[in-house]
């Protein structure tokens, strides 16, 4: 199994601001992902965080929105850029060994 | 493309009274179907993963099953702390690891 954290777990920020998120694995890993779910709706992927490699974004998401690092095979970061109120919501990562495992989410409120 | 489709949407049960949960998936091929909980302002926990057809496991009062288009997560006895959001998720066969998520199924419990 593995544990996952995220810092920070709450944040209230300001339209046209953005915020970094910050996810650590408890053991290395060679899958990571980031997530978004918006209030009454399920998991819909944003990107997945490849280790020493550009992030790999799914339909919808573009790096200038949202980048990501991943320097290392425990940690990641995703940057929510120039936020606007639309992008209020939760952001979680996950870490995939041979089970798909999830942090405790980012809840995220934009002004 | 790989499709999940959970229901009911919305189950409200009696405490001891049982029911199942359906998840139904389209998918190339199946790599692993995957059952979480979900309570409000929290991330995933996961549950159960299976891998073929007539796989059976079982946790507790929970209980999920497997055949080749559809999974059930039956629910014996059910208590109060049993309420939450369960969600059903799919993993296709290749070398990718994205993970298709359903809109889950929320489960209110009442004493």
């Amino acid at each position: 199994s593995a544990v996952i954290s995220q810092k920070p777990s709450r944040d209230i920020c300001q339209r046209g601001t953005s915020l970094t998120i910050q996810c650590q694995v408890d053991s290395q890993v060679t899958m990571m992902f980031w997530y978004r779910q918006q209030p009454g709706q399920s998991l819909t992927l944003i990107a997945t965080a490849n280790q020493g490699s550009e992030a790999t974004y799914e339909s919808g998401f573009v790096i200038d929105k949202f980048p990501i690092s991943r320097p290392n095979l425990t940690f990641s970061t995703l940057t929510v850029s120039n936020m606007s109120p639309e992008d209020s919501s939760i952001y979680l990562c996950s870490a995939s060994t041979d089970t798909q495992y999830f942090g405790p989410g980012t809840r995220l409120t934009v002004l | 493309e790989d499709q999940v489709t959970q229901s009911p949407e919305a189950l409200r049960l009696q405490e001891g009274e049982s029911s199942s949960l359906n998840c139904s998936y389209t998918v190339s091929g199946l790599r692993g179907l995957f059952w979480y909980r979900q309570d409000p302002g929290k991330g995933p926990e996961f549950l159960f993963t299976l891998y073929s057809a007539g796989e059976e496991k079982e946790k507790e009062r929970l209980k999920a099953t497997l055949t080749k288009k559809e999974s059930f997560l039956h629910i014996t006895a059910p208590k109060p702390e049993d309420s939450a959001t369960y969600l059903c998720a799919v993993r296709a066969t290749g070398g990718y690891q994205k993970v298709t998520f359903g809109t889950g199924t929320k489960l209110q419990v009442i004493p």
